[in-house]
């Protein structure tokens, strides 16, 4: 199985800061398809996950873009340009490039 | 609306079995390849398996953990997604979430769960 590795695992931000979560996976996402298989999710408390970000860097209909993707290979990054209030939650990145698919272990966002 | 609504989740003995549904609406059920990602109490998210449409062939694949004791089936007249889980242990304790994370709808905007069931295996 491809094992996604997450850093921070919390993080405690004041709003209107930026922050950064890294995602390193043991194996490249990059399919012959000439696509990587990343995404990353956001989890609020007591709602099931939804989707952020697609492909390592595409936006997801509806999110802001003070949330964006980047990465190549193994190692990807999410970045908020700015928190707010709403971003606390648990963020997680996802492969799909091969089964089964595979979370990172989360980072809990909360906002100081 | 788009709608997945799980069912099913309670409290069974460890070898125990369970049944759960999803129940959609909103959407083409037929035509979604249909996932279950479970969640265990404080934990991160571990993706349980899927069933393609039957136009793909309606084949399952199921996580190591899981393969040989659970079987996802589909009924599209129902627009119903099931997960039949056997022989229960402890570490299958999770809310169970149906969702279309496998369907690659994302590309259209479109990334449906349900709100999740809770199973609790426990003597």
């Amino acid at each position: 199985d491809i094992v996604m590795t997450q850093t921070p695992l919390s993080l405690s931000v004041t709003p209107g800061q930026p922050a950064s979560i890294s995602c390193k996976s043991s194996q490249s996402l990059l399919h012959s398809d000439g696509k990587t298989y990343l995404y990353w999710y956001l989890q609020r408390p007591g709602q099931p996950p939804q989707l952020l970000i697609y492909e390592v860097s595409n936006r997801f209909s509806g999110v802001p873009d003070r949330f964006s993707g980047s990465g190549s290979g193994t190692d990807f990054t999410l970045k908020i340009s700015r928190v707010e209030a709403e971003d606390v939650g648990v963020y997680y990145c996802m492969q799909s490039i091969q089964l089964p698919k595979t979370f990172g272990q989360g980072t809990k966002v909360e906002i100081k | 609306e788009v709608q997945l609504v799980e069912s099913g989740g309670g409290f069974v003995k460890p070898g125990g079995s369970l049944r759960l549904s999803c129940a959609a609406s909103g959407f083409t059920f037929s035509n979604a390849w249909m996932s279950w990602v479970r969640q265990a109490p404080g934990k991160g998210l571990e993706w349980v398996g899927r069933i393609k449409t039957r136009t793909d062939g309606g084949t399952p694949d199921y996580a190591a953990p899981v393969k040989g004791r659970f079987t996802i089936s589909r009924d599209d007249s129902k627009n119903t997604l099931y997960l039949q889980m056997n022989s229960l242990i402890a570490e299958d304790t999770a809310v169970y979430y149906c969702t279309t994370v496998d369907s690659g709808w994302y590309l259209l905007g479109s990334d449906y769960w349900g709100q999740g069931t809770l199973v609790t295996v426990s003597s």
